[in-house]
Parts: structure tokens; sequence; C-alpha cells
């Protein structure tokens, strides 16, 4: 049982590369989720989707574009890396279809680091 | 949005002391989960707790969500216990179900 899959684990980029980050989670959940985690800080949200087919900005969207590609999938992309972008990036699922109290299940993450 | 504070911030144990981790929250929430991230960057879920108290081993939770805090208890702890714990939050009304988590409670458990 796979759960929540990332690749890469870990990134190098230089600035001004680009870059699409994948996450795809195997329990047919309808929700998922970017966040990213900087030193000494939990996670903030980047980009979510409440259901295939729909995105929504979080809290830390700026630099980021996302792709729903279908129930499965959400990819993140980094379209000119920064410095700044330099963090772990996590992947969530949450089952949601109108479910409010239910958990999210968490990838291994991305190391990425921007030079 | 929800604020959500942890504490301690920082905590030293010696192996096979008890210990308690408190998270606040500024506003209610009907969604609350634990998590620990281990050495290696994982984020594992321990609990998911709106409300009430749960064990899993030697470790508990419980959650008053009237007065907006959780706490989780570490008993017995181990040297792989160390790492950080998180608490996240939502209610589920008016966040798009979009956790908010405490900036975690680093644990050192020493042998």
């Amino acid at each position: 049982n796979a759960g929540v899959t990332q690749t890469p684990k870990f990134q190098v980029l230089k600035t001004g590369q680009s870059m699409t980050l994948q996450c795809a989670q195997d329990m047919n959940h309808n929700s998922m989720y970017w966040y990213r985690q900087d030193p000494g800080m939990g996670l903030r949200l980047i980009y979510y989707s409440a259901s295939e087919g729909t995105t929504d900005k979080g809290e830390v969207p700026n630099g980021y574009n996302v792709s729903r590609l279908n129930k499965r999938e959400f990819s993140l992309r980094l379209e000119s890396a920064a410095p700044s972008q330099t963090s772990v990036y996590f992947c969530a699922s949450r089952r949601g279809g109108g479910q409010s109290n239910q958990p999210q299940h968490f990838g291994d993450g991305t190391r990425l680091s921007i030079l | 949005g929800i604020q959500v504070e942890q504490s301690p911030p920082d905590l030293i144990l010696q192996e096979g002391a008890n210990s308690t981790l408190r998270c606040n929250f500024s506003d209610s929430v009907n969604n609350l989960q634990w998590f620990h991230q281990n050495p290696w960057g994982q984020l594992i879920n321990l609990f998911y707790i709106p409300s009430g108290t749960k064990q899993n081993g030697r470790l508990s939770a419980t959650t008053v969500a009237t007065e907006r805090y959780s706490l989780l208890y570490i008993s017995s702890s181990q040297t792989t216990d160390s790492g950080v714990y998180f608490c996240a939050g939502y209610n589920s009304g008016g966040s798009n179900y979009k956790l908010t988590f405490g900036k975690g409670t680093l644990l050192t458990v020493n042998p």
C-alpha cells in the first residue's frame, strides 16, 4: 500500500531553471495538497485541489503553478526557480467528497535546493 | 485564519521519562492531527483526534475542542521518539480543509 508517492526525493537546481514535482496517491482520495516546509517552521500550504478539475491558492502560492492531472496525480511546477524556493515540499491527500472530518495523509517529501 | 501555538518549543529528556506536549488554537477546530517528523524528515501520522482521547502504545492524545487545545503524552520515552512533533488543524466551516500547522516541538531523548 504505497499511499502518497512523491518524485523525485532530492533535486538541485540552478536559479532560473524550471522543474515539476510529481505526486500520486493510490487511496482514491478526492482532495490533494502541496505544502512547503522551511527550517524551524511548520508546513505552509502552497496550493490545493479540493476535487479533480479544481485548484486553489493556499498561503504561499507565488512562484508556483499546479496541475491536477487526474484523480490520482497532482503536480507542482516551478517555472523559474529562485533561491527562496529552497525547501522541503510535501504532498498530501484527503478523502474529501463531502465528508469534512478526515485526516490528511502525507508523502515523504521532496528536498529541493536552488543554487 | 486559525493560529496554532505549540509548547514547549524544545524538550530534552532522559530515556524512560514521560512528557506532555501542548497545542493551543486561536479558534475552534473540528479537525486536528498530530505528526512526528523523524530525523529523516518523514511526517508520520500519530493521531487524528478532533475531540476526545486516543491511545496508541506509549503515546496518547487528548483534545478538548471547547477549550481549543490538545495534548500529546509520551510515556517511557525512547531515543527513537526524538524528532519534531507537529499539531495541525482546521475548521471545516471556513477553511476548505486546509491544515494550519504549529511550529513544532523539538524533542531530544538521550540514552
